[in-house]
């Protein structure tokens, strides 16, 4: 099936420091979506995005969706230990049971 | 409002038995979803329900069957376990485009 190749796949970084994560698919998606998933815990939607070049915040995080509609990028700024997670970003092109593509995660560590 | 719920949380299975996970959410949503999780794979959508009375196959149906019992209510069945299904389990809803609230998870190991 197809999924969406997300960069880098794993990053170390100190706190305070900023975070960026891409990912890119063959083709268009109409919603890009940004996911945060804690150890043990299921994925948690962070950000949506729904025009192409979008550019949205919710707290120090920072999503925009690509002019191309085949990708999207997320920003963390002045990273914090809670920050440690996997981030999945998503596309959904269209579909009445609304089916979504995930990629494969980025596994971000943050050193205090 | 405990959103979406999973159960159990674990099991361990033999190869050939049987086994079904529950997942019930209330948020009203009309679509369901049964996901699984391997390391480096992200998620993989199993089965889907766009709306009550109705399911469609995912990307890997194999080996499993879905169940959509009333508007809550999604549940998936593992006729006879193989090793090849350890995993871990997500059930999530959604009713906007994308915007899926997933469960907390089931972990499956298939000895």
């Amino acid at each position: 099936g197809q999924q969406l190749n997300q960069s880098p796949q794993s990053m170390f970084i100190q706190e305070g420091e900023d975070v960026s994560m891409n990912c890119t698919s063959s083709s268009i998606f109409n919603t890009w979506l940004w996911y945060k998933q804690d150890p043990g815990e299921g994925p948690v939607l962070l950000i949506a995005l729904y025009k192409a070049g979008e550019l949205t915040s919710n707290g120090r995080l920072t999503a925009q969706f690509g002019i191309t509609r085949k990708d999207s990028f997320l920003n963390i700024s002045a990273s914090i230990p809670s920050d440690v997670g996997i981030y999945f970003c998503a596309g959904q092109l269209s579909g009445g049971y609304q089916k979504v593509t995930f990629g494969t995660g980025t596994k971000l560590q943050v050193i205090p | 409002n405990a959103g979406v719920t999973q159960t159990p949380k674990f099991q361990v299975l033999k190869t050939g038995q049987s086994m079904t996970l529950q997942c019930a959410q209330d948020m009203n949503h009309n679509s369901m979803y049964w996901y699984r999780q391997d390391p480096g794979m992200g998620l993989r959508l199993i089965y889907y329900s766009a709306s009550e009375g109705t399911t469609d196959k995912g990307e890997v149906p194999n080996g499993y069957n879905v169940s959509r019992l009333n508007k809550r209510e999604f549940s998936l069945r593992l006729e006879s376990a193989a090793p090849s299904q350890t995993s871990v389990y997500f059930c999530a809803s959604s009713e906007r485009a994308g915007t899926q609230y997933f469960g907390p998870g089931t972990r499956l190991t298939v000895l």
